[in-house]
């Protein structure tokens, strides 16, 4: 089956402090990767997404996230979070064919002490 | 261009009431799709489009119907609305089918529905 696991619900660090974010997926082709941020009230914006080549993949805001494949994992890293940072954060798989729907993760409830 | 937009933004209702919400983007993109929002359960899939003309059942699609009667605009409907269905509720469109793979979602800004 199809799914997303973000083991940490909620992460608190310190403003300048690294950051990151885990993201374990369940597909059984090869995954499209994507990483959303939702900042309170607001709907969801694109971070970074991985498709093929390098799988270090770069991101706005700073963002960066590796593909491991042999983990099945995609997480989300930044080497200093800044007090805007502070958001809910998704992580989200889908398949290289039209017909392939979005799995989203939970999300992960991100907080930053200033 | 405004992106994708979502009307109303909050609605409040009764049980039993039925109510429509709209979306609309301008981007020209053929996949749209309806999603809630619950806490803890990151978003799930109602329905989603492919094209003009064409809908199909996402993972949670009972209770709610959509029509893509035109390219721009994909209508979620409750019939009649029950308190299970409080909810926020996102639309989102993308280019997915124009290039033969899943592409970004741009998302709306989201409904806001509660049921009483």
């Amino acid at each position: 089956a199809q799914s997303v696991t973000q083991p940490d619900i909620h992460i608190t660090v310190s403003e300048g402090a690294s950051l990151e974010l885990r993201c374990n997926y369940s597909y059984g082709a090869t995954p499209y990767l994507f990483w959303y941020v939702q900042s309170p009230g607001q709907g969801l914006q694109l971070l970074l997404k991985y498709f093929s080549g390098d799988t270090l993949v770069q991101g706005i805001k700073g963002f960066e996230a590796e593909f491991k494949r042999s983990q099945s994992s995609f997480n989300l890293r930044k080497p200093s979070v800044h007090w805007s940072d502070a958001a809910e954060y998704f992580c989200a798989v889908g398949g290289k064919t039209s017909y392939d729907k979005v799995i989203f993760g939970p999300g992960t409830s991100l907080s930053v002490i200033p | 261009n405004a992106g994708v937009t979502q009307t109303p933004k909050f609605r409040v209702l009764k049980t039993g009431q039925s109510m429509t919400l709209l979306c609309a983007q301008d981007m020209n993109h053929e996949y749209m799709y309806w999603y809630r929002q619950d806490p803890g359960m990151g978003l799930r899939l109602i329905h989603y489009s492919v094209g003009e003309g064409t809908t199909a059942k996402g993972e949670v699609p009972d209770g709610y119907n959509v029509s893509r009667l035109k390219k721009q605009n994909f209508l979620l409907g409750l019939e009649s609305a029950a308190p299970s269905q409080t909810s926020v509720y996102f639309c989102a469109s993308s280019y997915s089918f124009q290039r033969g793979s899943t592409d970004t979602q741009y998302f709306g800004p989201g409904t806001r529905l509660t049921v009483l």
